[in-house]
């Protein structure tokens, strides 16, 4: 079975501030990949990143840096610097057979609300 | 890009009516496609994969009845959800799987439905 696990399900920081976003995973295959998206209030997902499970390089993107970790089956998501519009929910998620067998839909996580205040 | 539409982007129905919503890729061929929802401050979850030419696989708990599926070619997929419900309301979210490339999908922009 696949799980992704959110464990912070608001978080409040003032603009300017670093905030890491944590996630953590579980899944049986030996190939997967991890995605993070951004949720605005309009509710259209918005891509961040996907990450195979074989590809153990952190990435860097602007403002943006994700920690994979597969001894702690982690991939964390940080954003330096804050800003007012990085409000949205962020969701973790992962890739894999459905439950049905019929192949690679995702996995979400419950979500991190970031509220980003001036 | 890969670009992936819905419509209608947001519906209001009448209870007992049935509603159907599209998903369509626009500029790449998607064997497969996914359907979610998402219920207000929760997470996204899967309901059913759509298969071009095939009948849809559901997710269990999901009334293969009440939430029909078709996937009549390779940038279609419709969902109709029949004799919606209030408990229906939600926001449907589609996304497509690029053909020959099965960890990139596309999402939709969602469906919001409204069933009073």
């Amino acid at each position: 079975a696949q799980k992704v696990t959110q464990a912070q399900t608001e978080i409040s920081v003032v603009e300017k501030e670093d905030v890491t976003l944590d996630c953590v995973y579980e899944t049986r295959d030996t190939t997967y990949y991890l995605f993070w998206y951004k949720q605005p209030p309009s509710g259209e997902l918005v891509f961040l990143i996907r990450r195979n499970s074989f590809d153990e390089q952190n990435e860097i993107s602007g403002r943006y840096s994700w920690n994979f970790q597969k001894s702690t089956s982690s991939f964390n998501f940080t954003i330096t610097a804050s800003q007012v519009v990085d409000s949205a929910v962020y969701f973790c998620a992962l890739s894999g057979l459905t439950i049905s067998n019929s192949g690679y839909a995702l996995n979400f996580g419950k979500g991190t609300s970031l509220l980003v205040t001036p | 890009g890969a670009v992936v539409s819905q419509h209608p982007s947001w519906v209001i129905c009448k209870s007992g009516t049935s509603v159907k919503i599209e998903c369509r890729s626009l500029d790449f061929q998607a064997t497969t496609m996914f359907w979610y929802r998402q219920f207000p401050k929760q997470s996204l979850m899967l309901m059913a994969t759509s298969n071009e030419g095939s009948k849809a696989t559901y997710e269990q708990g999901v009334e293969k009845d009440k939430f029909l599926i078709n996937h009549a070619s390779l940038t279609l997929s419709t969902l109709t959800v029949t004799s919606a419900h209030p408990e229906d309301s939600s926001f449907y979210i589609c996304s497509a799987r690029d053909r020959g490339l099965p960890y990139e999908q596309y999402f939709g922009p969602g469906t919001r439905l409204t069933v009073t």
